[in-house]
Parts: C-alpha cells; structure tokens; sequence
C-alpha cells in the first residue's frame, strides 16, 4: 500500500515557537504538497515541491516556510507560530505526470495557544 | 480565476436515500475531476475521478459524469449507508498553477443516519 506519513497527529504550541511538520512518502513520488484545512475554507495550498531542493509558494505562504533535501521527506516550519495558525495541515504527494491523483496523509492538528 | 464551487453542508439523510452532491468549477481549457473523501480523524482519500468529458467515474456506489457544457460533476449515489458519513470535496487539476496542484472545494459533510 502507498503510504504517505504525517509524523505527529496532535500538536500544541505556545506562540512565538518554532514548528516543524514532518512529512515521508514510500511512493518515489516527484511532487509533495503542504495544506491547511480550515472549517469553512476547505482546503489552501501553502507550499509545494516538484523535486528535491526546489520549492513553490502556494495560495497562503506567508509565516511559513519548506524543506526538501530528501525526495521522500516534504518539511513545513512555521519560524514563529501565532494563534492563527491552528489548524489542520494536510501532506500529501503525487507523480509527475499523472492525472492528478494527491495521496494524502492522515493530517497533523495543530494548536498554537 | 480557476475555482471549485460545491453545495454548502451539511447534508443529512436517512439510511437508503439517493444523494446529490452539487459541483460545478471554473478553469482553464477541460482540466481532470476529482472527488475526494475524508472519514472522520483521516486524510483524504480518491473517492473517483473523470479525465475528459463525457467521462463517468465510479467507486463503492458513488458516480459522477464529467460535463463539459455545464462545467459540472455532480456526485450521486443511489442509496447511502451510514458508513458514508464523511466529508467530500470536489476538486480539478489545476493547469494554470505549477504540476499537479488540485483546486478543492471547501467541502460537503454527509451524515448519514440510521
């Protein structure tokens, strides 16, 4: 089974911490993907990457930032996490090509307070 | 822009009862269709998709015809069962944004009750 893993299901934070979501797919997949899930606003797209090192802002990228140094692992960090920023965070990844089928993780839900 | 709207939940039916899950999109030339389903405390999953038009997608009961004249793909099933309850988001390729971004619609919440 294709897998794409989410490395914390529950977090809390305090503000003005710094936040890593970690994110690892089995599939050798090109593309990965970071997205928040909101009551209301369905889904955002903060960030994505199409390869190893290479990354694009998505819809909502301001107050965070990504890291790929690995193809199978996918980093969102919030530098300074605020209040605002509870909320679900969606990983999921995709081949290059294909017909656009994401596979998504199970989610992380984070509270800052 | 390219956009997904989808009819605003939630949805409550009886045990059997036929859903219809309204989504009719904005975007740039004949992009694939996607339903997604996400069951409570999971991620989203691949409920069907349709790539051209005309196209019936189809999975575990649900289908949904890819409308290029309408610009829709309305999700239906013709007898729902409280394993249903779930959330479901529409959602096309986005063409016009970098590989393989989907456009999701905000979602639809089913409960299904027995």
């Amino acid at each position: 089974d294709v897998k794409v893993t989410q490395s914390s299901r529950y977090l809390v934070k305090r503000t003005g911490e710094k936040v890593f979501l970690e994110c690892v797919q089995d599939m050798d997949h090109e593309n990965m993907f970071w997205y928040r899930q909101d009551p209301g606003l369905g889904l955002r797209l903060i960030y994505f990457s199409y390869d190893v090192k290479m990354k694009e802002k998505g819809d909502i990228p301001e107050g965070y930032s990504v890291s790929r140094e690995k193809k199978e692992r996918f980093s969102l960090i919030l530098e300074s996490a605020s209040t605002n920023q509870t909320s679900m965070y969606l990983c999921a990844s995709s081949f290059t090509g294909s017909t656009g089928e994401l596979f998504f993780g199970e989610g992380s839900r984070l509270t800052v307070l | 822009g390219n956009s997904v709207t989808q009819m605003e939940g939630p949805v409550t039916l009886s045990e059997e009862a036929f859903l219809t899950i309204n989504c009719t999109y904005t975007a740039t030339g004949y992009p694939s269709l996607f339903w997604y389903v996400q069951y409570p405390g999971e991620g989203l999953q691949l409920l069907l998709k349709a790539t051209k038009a005309d196209d019936k997608g189809s999975n575990k009961g649900f289908e949904a015809t890819y409308r290029k004249e309408t610009t829709s793909f309305h999700l239906e099933k013709g007898s729902v069962q409280v394993s249903d309850s779930a959330v479901y988001f529409c959602a096309h390729m986005n063409y016009g944004g970098s590989q393989g971004n989907l456009i999701f619609g905000k979602g639809t919440k089913l409960s299904v009750k027995p």
